[in-house]
Formats: structure tokens, C-alpha cells, sequence
């Protein structure tokens, strides 16, 4: 997965808490996605952005904020973390050529106690 | 809407038999279709891809995939099942529609591949 890294790799928070999950990557791929694996769920995705300032809400984006202000981070933050939140979530990017797949982070792995 | 089917929660095949993931989609036009692994505590590997060309697509670690357009498969195969094939695999699909939504990639609920020496 060289090229996009998230932080943290595992995290533990409380209900409430605000917390930030990070995710940069270096190819300057236009196309940056959250999406969370969840058992039975298979992956879902929270949110989108086709290019910096610009955002959009994916399948699952209640209780989730994004920004972009720079092409190569898209972090994703939890503004009131809750237990529904546990999960492991994978950062993605693509470039904007539409036969691009897409390549993965290695994944946070998120509990909220 | 575009939506991706993987009709097998779990495939089980011996080391050295072939093997058969299934993969449907429905999506309007002419699909870009993808195929990811995923080991243990990783993200997710690109394994290969079917833009436009000849049906049968070779990708990583010996695998390839056809695509069907009558029957709207995708199905991942590999001739000899590795112990290492072991993971969970998705299939997913693109529309070609020119807009930031469609270029997102749907994905199938995942299938998980297990080769059994």
C-alpha cells in the first residue's frame, strides 16, 4: 500500500469523543474515499471527494464530517463518536481516468467503548 | 444504480483444484469491472480489471476473470488453488458515466476463498 497511509493503524476512543482518522496520499490522485468494513456489511462507503474543496456523502455518512482543503489528505472525523461507529475504515484513492481502480490504506481499526 | 451480487458467502476448494469465485452486476452502459483481495489485517489488493477487449482478463497471482455481457458476470478463477489464495476477495463495478459520481467503484459483500491443503 505504499503511497496512501492512514493514522492511526488501531485506535481506541470513548462515546462522545471527537476523533480524527487521517489519510494521505503522494500520487496526486484527483478521487479520495472513506469507506468502513463492517461484518455482514461487506464495505460501505461514507464519503467522497472528486478533488479538492470538493465533497460529497456516500452511503453511510450520518455522524461523519470530511474536508479536503489539500489534493493529498482527506481525513474523516467522528464529531461524537458512538459504539455503532466500531469499525475498521480503509481510505482510497483514484485518479480521475475513469479505467483506474482504486487503491486502498491499510485501514484504521476504530473501537468506541 | 449500479449493484454488485457475490452469491457465495465462502468458496471452499482443495490445494491444486480450480477455483470459482462468482461475481454478477447490474449497471447501465458497459461496465468497468474490478476484482480486489483482501489478506488479514490489510487493505484491499487490486487484482484485475476489465475495461473493454478481450472477454477473459489475466491479473495477479495467476488468477483471470471473464466477463460475460449476456449472463452480466465477472467471475474470478484461477486454474491451481494455492493454501496462500486464502483471503477474502470483492468484485466491483463502474459505470462509465462522466460525472464525480460515477466514478465510484461498487463493491459485492465480499466472498472468502478457502483452500485447504
Amino acid at each position: 500500500d505504499a503511497g496512501i497511509t492512514q493514522s492511526p493503524r488501531y485506535k481506541i476512543t470513548e462515546t462522545g469523543r471527537q476523533v480524527t482518522l487521517m489519510c494521505h496520499q503522494t500520487w496526486s490522485h484527483s478521487y479520495m474515499f472513506w469507506y468502513r468494513q463492517d461484518l455482514g456489511h461487506g464495505l460501505r462507503l461514507i464519503y467522497y471527494s472528486a478533488a479538492a474543496d470538493i465533497t460529497d456523502k456516500g452511503e453511510v455518512p450520518d455522524g461523519y464530517v470530511v474536508s479536503r482543503s489539500k489534493t493529498e489528505n482527506f481525513p474523516l472525523t467522528l464529531e461524537s463518536a458512538t459504539r455503532s461507529q466500531t469499525s475498521v475504515y480503509f481510505c482510497a484513492s483514484s485518479e480521475s481516468n475513469r479505467g483506474g481502480g482504486y487503491t486502498f490504506g491499510s485501514g484504521t481499526r476504530l473501537t468506541v467503548v | 444504480a449500479q449493484s454488485v451480487a457475490q452469491p457465495e458467502d465462502q468458496v471452499n476448494v482443495a490445494e491444486g483444484n480450480p477455483l470459482t469465485v462468482k461475481c454478477t452486476y447490474s449497471v447501465s452502459g458497459n461496465p468497468y469491472l474490478f476484482w480486489y483481495v483482501q489478506y488479514p489485517n490489510r487493505g484491499l489488493q487490486f487484482l484485475l480489471k476489465y475495461i473493454t477487449g478481450d472477454n477473459l482478463v489475466k491479473g495477479s497471482y495467476g488468477f483471470e476473470a471473464e466477463f460475460n455481457k449476456s449472463q452480466t458476470s465477472f467471475h474470478l478463477k484461477k486454474p491451481s488453488a494455492l493454501v496462500s489464495d486464502s483471503a477474502l476477495y470483492f468484485c466491483a463495478v463502474r459505470a462509465p458515466m462522466n460525472n464525480n459520481a460515477g466514478n465510484m467503484l461498487t463493491f459485492g459483500g465480499g466472498t472468502r476463498l478457502m483452500v485447504k491443503p
